[in-house]
This record gives C-alpha cells, structure tokens and sequence, in this order.
C-alpha cells in the first residue's frame, strides 16, 4: 500500500487559511491523490482530488509538489465547520487506505 | 455529488446474534463498494472489497466468514455480522466507486454504529 505521512494535529484561527501537509515519498506515477475529511459520527467527506497539476474547488486546493512526493491541501478561509480529521490517501488500484489523518481545530 | 446510505444508522444486538447493515448507491450504479470498520478515535480500517455478482474480497486478518458481504445488485451490498461479540462493537463505513472521470472518486455512507451487549 502506498503511504501517506501527515502531522497528527493543526490548529488555525477562524477565517485564516489552512495549509494541511502530506507527504507521500512511494508515490508511484498513476496514484491519484485524495483529501477526504470526516466530522465525528459521520462518514468521510470528498474535499479534492490530483494527480499532477494544481487543482481548486468549491472547497479547497490542492497544491502537489514537483515531483508528487507531497502534496498541501489548501483551505482559503478556515470556518468552525471545517473542524475535522483530515485524510491524504494514495488510491492503489480500486482501494483506498486510509492513513492516521490530521485533526484540525479551528479557533474562533 | 453522489450519494451512499447506509441502515441503520445504529444499531443494538445481544451476544451471539447477528445482524445486517446495507450500503445502498441513490442515483449512481456502482459496481465496486467497500466495506470499513473504525474503532474510536482510530482511522478506518478497510475490510472488504465488494465486487457486484461475485465474492467479496476481503483484507487479510478479516474473517469472512463472521463478516459475510453480498453484492447482489448494482445498488445495494449488505454486511453481515454473524454471532456478534461486543468486541465487534465499532462504527461500520461503506464506500462506492463512481465511475467516470479522473481518479474515479469514491464516496462514502454515512457510517452504521453496531453495539453488540
């Protein structure tokens, strides 16, 4: 399973931007990259997806680097609803493996 | 976006009973679906890919026999836990690939809790 490595915790002030880092060194050259994020009692949430280039929606961006070994998911103004557990995930064929993620806490 | 539900959404069974939990995709045929256990304050843990008309397969460590998984429609897979212990007891997630598109983006259900007493 490819691997992803993300800090344990953040914390950011409401209404700041958020850079959530991850880093992904065994990366091969088809892995997507997916940012999920999961409140409690509740089941993943899709933020974004790459492969190569920058991307941006509704919700984030998602920076990815050069040489694809780390990507930062990018949360332009950070919201109290934005308090969550944070996956970075490598898909691997059909299945996704799921990481330790980072809890943000956000500040009001 | 798409859509995945799960029912129920929590659920109480005795020791030694069993008890079904279904994944259902509302507005996308998904021939692939996954099945997830996570522990309080862990991340999940995958336990079973379930493919449409055929066996699932499941990730090693996984009995598939106490977790039985049927895919019997392009909509629908259930999980079965069979003579539950309270040491099964864990938030059960399912997840359904969309196809189309870049990275055939997967989505996920609400999440089941199963306490088993």
């Amino acid at each position: 399973d490819a691997k992803t490595t993300q800090p344990n915790s953040m914390e950011s002030n409401e209404e700041e931007p958020v850079h959530l880092p991850c880093n992904h060194s065994t990366i091969s050259g088809t892995d997507y990259i997916h940012w999920y994020r999961q409140l409690p009692s509740q089941g993943p949430e899709y933020v974004i997806h790459g492969l190569t280039s920058n991307v941006n929606n509704r919700m984030a961006s998602l920076a990815i680097a050069e040489d694809r070994k780390s990507s930062t998911l990018i949360l332009h103004r950070a919201t109290l609803r934005d308090a969550a557990v944070y996956y970075c995930i490598l898909r691997s064929g059909n299945q996704f493996y799921f990481g330790t993620g980072t809890s943000l806490t956000v500040i009001p | 976006g798409a859509v995945v539900s799960q029912h129920p959404s929590r659920v109480i069974c005795k020791s030694g009973t069993s008890v079904k939990i279904e994944c259902r995709s509302l507005d996308f045929q998904a021939t692939t679906m996954f099945w997830y256990r996570q522990f309080p304050k862990q991340s999940l843990m995958l336990m079973a890919t379930s493919n449409e008309g055929s066996k699932a397969t499941y990730e090693q460590g996984v009995e598939k026999d106490k977790f039985l998984i049927n895919h019997a429609s392009l909509t629908l897979s259930t999980l079965t836990v069979t003579s539950a212990h309270p040491e099964d007891s864990s938030f059960y997630i399912c997840s359904a690939r969309a196809t189309g598109g870049s990275g055939n983006t997967i989505y996920f259900g609400e999440g089941s809790w199963l306490t088993v007493v």
